[in-house]
Protein backbone atom coordinates (compact mmCIF):
# COMPACT_ATOMS: atom_id res chain seq x y z
CA UNK A 1 0.00 0.00 0.00
CA UNK A 2 1.35 3.64 -0.39
CA UNK A 3 1.72 5.87 2.30
CA UNK A 4 3.00 9.75 2.23
CA UNK A 5 4.86 10.76 5.63
CA UNK A 6 5.39 14.67 6.38
CA UNK A 7 6.93 14.58 9.79
CA UNK A 8 6.63 18.16 10.41
CA UNK A 9 3.46 19.12 11.34
CA UNK A 10 4.29 22.87 11.88
CA UNK A 11 7.08 25.25 10.98
CA UNK A 12 7.25 28.55 12.06
CA UNK A 13 9.99 31.36 10.45
CA UNK A 14 10.26 35.06 9.93
CA UNK A 15 10.04 36.58 6.63
CA UNK A 16 13.37 35.80 3.90
CA UNK A 17 14.60 33.27 5.87
CA UNK A 18 14.81 29.72 4.13
CA UNK A 19 12.46 26.51 4.62
CA UNK A 20 12.34 23.18 3.62
CA UNK A 21 9.22 21.02 4.13
CA UNK A 22 10.06 17.23 3.97
CA UNK A 23 8.10 14.45 2.15
CA UNK A 24 8.87 10.47 2.37
CA UNK A 25 6.83 8.59 0.38
CA UNK A 26 6.49 4.66 0.14
CA UNK A 27 5.19 2.39 -2.70
CA UNK A 28 6.01 -1.02 -3.90
CA UNK A 29 5.22 0.48 -7.98
CA UNK A 30 8.44 0.94 -9.72
CA UNK A 31 6.04 3.75 -11.90
CA UNK A 32 4.38 6.54 -9.55
CA UNK A 33 4.36 10.32 -9.24
CA UNK A 34 4.62 12.38 -6.57
CA UNK A 35 2.53 15.81 -6.00
CA UNK A 36 3.38 19.05 -4.07
CA UNK A 37 -0.29 21.24 -3.05
CA UNK A 38 -0.70 24.10 -1.16
CA UNK A 39 -3.67 25.10 0.78
CA UNK A 40 -4.17 28.99 1.69
CA UNK A 41 -6.98 29.78 4.42
CA UNK A 42 -9.40 30.21 1.75
CA UNK A 43 -9.37 26.26 1.96
CA UNK A 44 -9.05 25.18 -2.08
CA UNK A 45 -5.55 23.01 -2.75
CA UNK A 46 -3.65 24.08 -5.50
CA UNK A 47 -1.57 22.59 -7.31
CA UNK A 48 2.50 23.19 -7.11
CA UNK A 49 4.38 20.32 -9.36
CA UNK A 50 4.04 16.76 -10.27
CA UNK A 51 7.22 14.69 -10.75
CA UNK A 52 7.21 10.89 -12.27
CA UNK A 53 9.50 8.40 -10.82
CA UNK A 54 11.85 8.62 -13.88
CA UNK A 55 12.53 12.12 -13.27
CA UNK A 56 15.07 12.48 -10.53
CA UNK A 57 16.18 16.16 -11.77
CA UNK A 58 15.44 18.46 -9.45
CA UNK A 59 13.54 21.49 -10.24
CA UNK A 60 13.06 25.01 -9.37
CA UNK A 61 10.27 27.91 -10.22
CA UNK A 62 10.80 31.09 -8.54
CA UNK A 63 11.86 30.62 -5.17
CA UNK A 64 10.71 27.23 -5.15
CA UNK A 65 12.62 24.15 -5.79
CA UNK A 66 11.83 20.39 -5.29
CA UNK A 67 14.90 18.01 -4.73
CA UNK A 68 13.46 14.21 -5.77
CA UNK A 69 15.66 11.23 -4.30
CA UNK A 70 14.30 7.82 -5.32
CA UNK A 71 17.54 6.38 -3.08
CA UNK A 72 15.65 8.30 0.16
CA UNK A 73 12.27 7.63 -1.33
CA UNK A 74 12.03 11.70 -0.81
CA UNK A 75 10.42 14.45 -2.68
CA UNK A 76 11.36 17.60 -0.76
CA UNK A 77 10.38 20.97 -1.22
CA UNK A 78 12.16 24.57 -0.40
CA UNK A 79 10.84 27.75 -0.73
CA UNK A 80 13.79 30.31 -0.49
CA UNK A 81 13.26 33.77 0.80
CA UNK A 82 10.15 33.05 2.36
CA UNK A 83 7.20 35.74 2.27
CA UNK A 84 3.97 36.05 4.37
CA UNK A 85 1.76 34.63 1.51
CA UNK A 86 3.31 31.37 1.79
CA UNK A 87 1.97 30.86 4.92
CA UNK A 88 -0.12 27.78 4.24
CA UNK A 89 -0.76 24.13 4.52
CA UNK A 90 1.51 21.96 2.35
CA UNK A 91 0.61 18.91 1.32
CA UNK A 92 2.80 16.10 -0.66
CA UNK A 93 1.08 12.98 -2.42
CA UNK A 94 1.41 9.78 -4.39
CA UNK A 95 -0.03 8.26 -6.82
CA UNK A 96 0.76 4.62 -8.10
CA UNK A 97 0.70 4.22 -11.90
CA UNK A 98 0.49 0.18 -12.53
CA UNK A 99 -2.83 -0.66 -13.71
CA UNK A 100 -4.19 -3.49 -12.15
CA UNK A 101 -3.15 -2.37 -8.91
CA UNK A 102 -4.90 -1.64 -5.92
CA UNK A 103 -4.19 1.46 -5.42
CA UNK A 104 -4.27 3.08 -9.36
CA UNK A 105 -5.04 6.55 -9.92
CA UNK A 106 -5.79 6.84 -6.31
CA UNK A 107 -4.04 9.87 -4.53
CA UNK A 108 -2.70 9.86 -1.40
CA UNK A 109 -1.98 12.76 0.47
CA UNK A 110 0.00 12.96 3.41
CA UNK A 111 -0.89 14.49 6.47
CA UNK A 112 0.30 18.21 5.90
CA UNK A 113 3.12 20.64 7.28
CA UNK A 114 1.61 24.04 8.61
CA UNK A 115 3.77 26.74 7.13
CA UNK A 116 3.77 30.24 8.96
CA UNK A 117 5.87 33.16 7.87
CA UNK A 118 6.03 35.61 10.34
CA UNK A 119 6.66 38.82 9.06
CA UNK B 1 -8.77 30.48 -10.36
CA UNK B 2 -8.43 26.53 -10.53
CA UNK B 3 -12.03 26.26 -12.25
CA UNK B 4 -13.69 24.42 -10.15
CA UNK B 5 -16.67 25.62 -8.57
CA UNK B 6 -19.12 24.16 -5.02
CA UNK B 7 -21.26 25.49 -2.98
CA UNK B 8 -22.82 26.03 -1.23
CA UNK B 9 -19.75 27.43 0.67
CA UNK B 10 -20.69 26.44 3.99
CA UNK B 11 -23.57 24.20 5.25
CA UNK B 12 -24.74 23.68 8.45
CA UNK B 13 -27.65 20.74 8.63
CA UNK B 14 -29.27 18.71 11.28
CA UNK B 15 -29.06 14.30 11.53
CA UNK B 16 -31.78 14.14 9.89
CA UNK B 17 -31.90 16.97 7.31
CA UNK B 18 -31.58 15.79 3.27
CA UNK B 19 -28.83 18.25 1.46
CA UNK B 20 -26.99 18.33 -1.44
CA UNK B 21 -23.36 19.00 -2.18
CA UNK B 22 -22.57 20.58 -5.90
CA UNK B 23 -19.65 21.09 -7.75
CA UNK B 24 -18.61 22.10 -11.62
CA UNK B 25 -15.33 22.66 -13.31
CA UNK B 26 -15.15 24.83 -15.87
CA UNK B 27 -11.63 22.90 -17.82
CA UNK B 28 -12.77 20.50 -19.84
CA UNK B 29 -11.86 17.84 -17.81
CA UNK B 30 -13.67 13.71 -17.36
CA UNK B 31 -12.62 12.82 -14.08
CA UNK B 32 -14.00 14.08 -11.36
CA UNK B 33 -13.36 13.16 -7.43
CA UNK B 34 -14.55 13.69 -3.80
CA UNK B 35 -12.64 14.23 -0.88
CA UNK B 36 -13.64 14.68 2.69
CA UNK B 37 -10.51 16.84 4.75
CA UNK B 38 -11.23 16.16 8.72
CA UNK B 39 -9.59 18.23 11.21
CA UNK B 40 -5.50 16.72 11.97
CA UNK B 41 -6.59 14.17 9.48
CA UNK B 42 -5.01 13.55 5.44
CA UNK B 43 -7.41 13.96 2.94
CA UNK B 44 -9.56 10.92 2.56
CA UNK B 45 -10.87 9.69 -1.01
CA UNK B 46 -14.27 9.54 -1.20
CA UNK B 47 -15.26 8.61 -4.64
CA UNK B 48 -13.80 8.79 -8.61
CA UNK B 49 -16.05 9.29 -11.66
CA UNK B 50 -14.47 8.98 -15.14
CA UNK B 51 -16.04 9.77 -17.64
CA UNK B 52 -19.26 10.04 -15.75
CA UNK B 53 -18.29 6.21 -14.35
CA UNK B 54 -17.90 6.08 -10.97
CA UNK B 55 -14.55 4.26 -10.77
CA UNK B 56 -14.34 4.14 -6.97
CA UNK B 57 -15.96 4.25 -3.67
CA UNK B 58 -13.88 4.49 -0.70
CA UNK B 59 -15.87 2.39 1.56
CA UNK B 60 -17.83 5.50 2.15
CA UNK B 61 -21.04 5.09 4.41
CA UNK B 62 -24.27 5.09 2.62
CA UNK B 63 -25.60 8.40 3.64
CA UNK B 64 -23.42 9.93 1.31
CA UNK B 65 -24.55 9.47 -2.36
CA UNK B 66 -22.88 10.85 -5.16
CA UNK B 67 -24.27 11.67 -8.30
CA UNK B 68 -22.32 12.63 -12.13
CA UNK B 69 -24.55 13.25 -14.26
CA UNK B 70 -22.09 15.02 -17.15
CA UNK B 71 -18.30 15.39 -16.39
CA UNK B 72 -19.00 18.53 -15.91
CA UNK B 73 -21.21 18.26 -12.77
CA UNK B 74 -20.96 16.10 -9.76
CA UNK B 75 -22.98 16.09 -6.41
CA UNK B 76 -22.75 14.90 -3.51
CA UNK B 77 -26.70 14.10 -1.47
CA UNK B 78 -26.02 13.84 2.06
CA UNK B 79 -28.74 12.17 4.11
CA UNK B 80 -29.03 11.34 8.15
CA UNK B 81 -25.58 12.19 8.76
CA UNK B 82 -23.06 12.21 12.23
CA UNK B 83 -21.72 14.71 13.90
CA UNK B 84 -18.22 12.96 12.92
CA UNK B 85 -19.42 13.46 9.32
CA UNK B 86 -18.25 17.37 10.17
CA UNK B 87 -15.74 18.28 7.56
CA UNK B 88 -14.75 19.91 4.54
CA UNK B 89 -15.90 18.35 1.51
CA UNK B 90 -13.16 19.28 -1.52
CA UNK B 91 -14.31 18.76 -5.14
CA UNK B 92 -11.66 18.26 -7.49
CA UNK B 93 -11.45 17.26 -10.83
CA UNK B 94 -8.70 15.95 -13.72
CA UNK B 95 -7.82 15.43 -17.30
CA UNK B 96 -7.90 11.85 -16.91
CA UNK B 97 -8.75 9.19 -14.62
CA UNK B 98 -4.69 7.98 -14.38
CA UNK B 99 -1.85 8.38 -12.09
CA UNK B 100 -0.36 11.19 -14.02
CA UNK B 101 -2.94 13.90 -14.08
CA UNK B 102 -2.68 16.27 -11.46
CA UNK B 103 -6.11 17.60 -10.13
CA UNK B 104 -7.35 20.63 -9.27
CA UNK B 105 -9.19 21.13 -6.70
CA UNK B 106 -12.73 23.43 -5.78
CA UNK B 107 -12.60 25.83 -2.58
CA UNK B 108 -14.94 23.42 -0.10
CA UNK B 109 -18.15 23.09 1.66
CA UNK B 110 -17.66 23.67 4.88
CA UNK B 111 -20.54 20.91 6.64
CA UNK B 112 -21.57 21.37 10.03
CA UNK B 113 -23.70 18.76 11.65
CA UNK B 114 -25.52 19.36 14.68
Amino acid sequence: AQKVTQAQTEISVVEKEDVTLDCVYETRDTTYYLFWYKQPPSGELVFLIRRNSFDEQNEISGRYSWNFQKSTSSFNFTITASQVVDSAVYFCALSEASAGGTSYGKLTFGQGTILTVHP
Amino acid sequence: ETGVTQTPRHLVMGMTNKKSLKCEQHLGHNAMYWYKQSAKKPLELMFVYNFKEQTENNSVPSRFSPECPNSSHLFLHLHTLQPEDSALYLCASSQGGGSRYEQYFGPGTRLTVT
